[in-house]
């Protein structure tokens, strides 16, 4: 069956440092993938997507790349922030025609700390 | 336009009781997906329903549990006979249902079964 393969946490850095979040996948044929951010008390939100290989989904400075010849979608910002303290969820949706584009396998998620 | 919406937040049940988790979606959506959530686990997919259809059950435990979604009203995730294992955060998320949508998420409901 398909999974997510997410780097263990957690992850500490301090303010404007590099944050890369790695994320490997095992899927059946073309998945989309998904970074999904968790802040304390809330539920999950988008951060970004992709939906086929080679696409970049980019959002307030995270970045992550469809690399289907390494199976992976690692997360990357050049310059955190301590707002960006969270949990984060790499995921994949397998296609499906959209009939079940609202089911995802997630990893495990990653918590990082952001310290000023 | 208020977002996906569950209560309670916190559900405390005693081993053998039932457990009743409430989810109204985005306004617009006709599309609901269960989703739970282990301590130091990623969200496990449970099911899949549109109004009054269940379209996708394979996350489901075989029993005790059920989920519905009515003409009118809230989803409904029913577990019934509560065991500690059960205790989770659950997640309902909503969509318009098409293949581009946006896939919305609640703010969960954490049951924890004495």
């Amino acid at each position: 069956g398909d999974s997510v393969t997410q780097m263990e946490g957690p992850v500490t850095l301090s303010e404007e440092a590099f944050l890369t979040i790695n994320c490997t996948y095992t899927a059946t044929g073309y998945p989309s993938l998904f970074w999904y951010v968790q802040y304390p008390g809330e539920g999950l939100q988008l951060l970004l997507k992709a939906t086929k290989a080679d696409d970049k989904g980019s959002n307030k400075g995270f970045e992550a790349t469809y690399r289907k010849e390494t199976t992976s979608f690692h997360l990357e910002k050049g310059s955190v922030q301590v707002s960006d303290s969270a949990v984060y969820f790499c995921a994949l949706s397998a296609d499906a025609g959209g009939t079940s584009y609202g089911k995802l396998t997630f990893g495990q998620g990653t918590i990082l700390t952001v310290h000023p | 336009n208020a977002g996906v919406m569950q209560n309670p937040r916190h559900l405390v049940r005693r081993r053998g009781q039932e457990a009743r988790l409430r989810c109204s979606p985005m306004k617009g959506h006709s599309h609901v997906y269960w989703y739970r959530q282990l301590p130091e686990e990623g969200l496990k997919f449970m099911v899949y329903l549109q109004k009054e259809n269940i379209i996708d059950e394979s996350g489901m435990p075989k029993e005790r549990f059920s989920a519905e979604f009515p003409k009118e009203g809230p989803s409904i995730l029913r577990i019934q006979q509560v065991v500690r294992g059960d205790s989770a955060a659950y997640f309902c998320a909503s969509s318009k249902g098409t293949e581009d949508e946006k896939l919305f998420f609640g703010s969960g409901t954490q049951l924890s079964v004495l």
